[in-house]
């Protein structure tokens, strides 16, 4: 069965430095999405993202954040300059239509990230 | 704002008990509601869903019921097994987002 994976599945950065989280979505699927799960707090949606273009973000989307799709497989979370508070489980997830549509979101296995 | 409550973990049960995790929501409208199940190393999976008020979902033995007069989505399976043993997750999406809206996710534990 198809499924969404994500790289790396640790990452450990210094406070300050660029990251960048990847995910492959599942190859027919046409929108992607990014999550995080601060250790001991809820799933918060990050932000959405079809046609090369941002669609849907939250109000934690902010300026140090970016997303991208490279290449035909490839859709990329980065966070220019960490900082502590941005340690957590990053999930990236993927759907063939608009989740609004209630279609289902595939969710990859997440990217713990530890800024020290 | 909209938002997924959920009781609080971890839940413990011995094989074949019955299982019900309670789960309520605070929304505006009719959104869809939804279970998800987190096995360890594994990423977020649908266990089931329901769309509009008294649907039913189902799935692997688990169901729930979208009850609009009591706002709840509560989690229930007869016989539990050790396999179930996971994270299980509240959620809810509005018509028109993209964004889901989870609870805080209760740990289940399964003993043989």
């Amino acid at each position: 069965e198809p499924e969404v994976t994500q790289t790396p599945s640790h990452q450990v950065t210094q406070m300050g430095q660029e990251v960048i989280l990847r995910c492959v979505p599942i190859s027919n699927h046409l929108y992607f999405y990014w999550y995080r799960q601060i250790l001991g707090q809820k799933v918060e949606f990050l932000v959405s993202f079809y046609n090369n273009e941002i669609s849907e973000k939250s109000e934690i989307f902010d300026d140090q954040f970016s997303v991208e799709r490279p290449d035909g497989s490839n859709f990329t979370l980065k966070i220019r300059s960490t900082k502590l508070e941005d340690s957590a489980m990053y999930f990236c997830a993927s759907s063939v239509s608009a989740a609004s549509s209630t279609d289902t979101q595939y969710f990859g296995p997440g990217t713990r990230l530890t800024v020290l | 704002g909209d938002s997924v409550t959920q009781m609080e973990g971890p839940v413990t049960l011995s094989e074949e008990a019955f299982l019900t995790i309670n789960c309520t929501y605070t929304a505006t409208g009719y959104p869809s509601l939804f279970w998800y199940v987190q096995y360890p190393g594994e990423g977020l999976q649908l266990l089931l869903k329901a769309t509009k008020a008294d649907d039913k979902g189902s799935n692997k033995g688990f169901e729930a019921t979208y009850r609009k007069e009591t706002t709840s989505f509560h989690l229930e399976k007869g016989s539990v097994q050790v396999s179930d043993s996971a994270v299980y997750f509240c959620a809810l999406i509005h018509q028109g987002s993209d964004k889901i809206i989870f609870g805080k996710g209760t740990r289940l534990h399964i003993l043989p």
